[in-house]
C-alpha cells in the first residue's frame, strides 16, 4: 500500500517570503502521479501542481514550483513571493498510474501567510 | 458555474438515522470518486465509478455504506443507521476521460448527534 507522509503539520511566513512544504511518499510503483493540491479555509480542494514520475523536469506553475527526488521518494513545494490568498491547508497527494487512479492523501500542512 | 456539486452541504443527523448525499459530477466526465475527510486529516478514498460501474470500495466503506451513478450522471451516497464516528466531510470529485486530474465539490458535512 502507499503512503504519504507531511512532516510539518503547521507552518507560518511573512508575506512575499518563500516557503517550502515537504512530503514524502512510500510506494513499489514505478509509474505514478504525485499532486499538490489546496484547501482554503471553508472552500474546496483544487489542485495547484502535479508531476509525472516519469519526467525527471520539476513541474513549475507561476509561483509554485516542486522538487522531486524520486530515489528519495521526496516531493516538496516551494511557493515563491507568498500571497495572503496562499493560506490554506496545502495537501500532497499520490496516485498509481494503473488501475482506480485514486488519490492517497498525506495529512496535510495548515500555512498560514501573515501580513 | 460548472463545477461539481454536492448536496446538501450540511446535514446533522441523529445517531441511526439513515442519511444520503448528492454529487453532481462536471459533464461528460466518466469518472467519480468519493472521499471522506475527517477534521485535520487528508481525504481517504471511500469508492469509485467509471460511468455507471461501481469498480472500488474501500475496507472503509462497511456495509451501512452504500453508492451509486445511475446513467453516468450524479452520484449518490447513503449511510444507513449512522454513528458518531461517520462525522466527516465527505467529498465529490470528477475527472475527464484520458486526464489524472480530480475535480473537487465543495463536500457534504455531515455531524451525527
Amino acid at each position: 500500500a502507499q503512503t504519504v507522509t507531511q512532516s510539518q503539520p503547521e507552518m507560518s511566513v511573512q508575506e512575499a517570503e518563500t516557503v517550502t512544504l515537504s512530503c514524502t511518499y512510500d510506494t513499489s510503483e514505478s509509474n505514478y502521479y504525485l499532486f499538490w493540491y489546496k484547501q482554503p479555509p471553508s472552500r474546496q480542494m483544487i489542485l495547484v501542481i502535479r508531476q509525472e514520475a516519469y519526467k525527471q523536469q520539476n513541474a513549475t506553475e507561476n509561483r509554485f514550483s516542486v522538487n522531486f527526488q524520486k530515489a528519495a521518494k521526496s516531493f516538496s513545494l516551494k511557493i515563491s513571493d507568498s500571497q495572503l490568498g496562499d493560506t490554506a491547508m496545502y495537501f500532497c497527494a499520490f496516485m498509481k498510474q494503473r488501475g482506480a487512479q485514486k488519490l492517497v492523501f498525506g495529512q496535510g500542512t495548515r500555512l498560514t501567510i501573515n501580513p | 458555474d460548472t463545477g461539481v456539486s454536492q448536496d446538501p452541504r450540511h446535514k446533522i443527523t441523529k445517531r441511526g438515522q439513515n442519511v444520503t448525499f448528492r454529487c453532481d459530477p462536471i459533464s461528460e466526465h466518466n469518472r467519480l470518486y468519493w472521499y471522506r475527510q475527517t477534521l485535520g486529516q487528508g481525504p481517504e478514498f471511500l469508492t469509485y465509478f467509471q460511468n455507471e460501474a461501481q469498480l472500488e470500495k474501500s475496507r472503509l466503506l462497511s456495509d451501512r455504506f452504500s453508492a451509486e451513478r445511475p446513467k453516468e450522471s450524479f452520484s449518490s451516497l447513503e449511510i444507513q443507521r449512522t454513528e458518531q464516528g461517520d462525522s466527516a466531510m465527505y467529498l465529490c470529485a470528477s475527472t475527464p476521460r484520458d486526464s489524472q486530474e480530480q475535480y473537487f465539490g465543495p463536500g457534504t458535512r455531515l455531524t451525527v448527534t
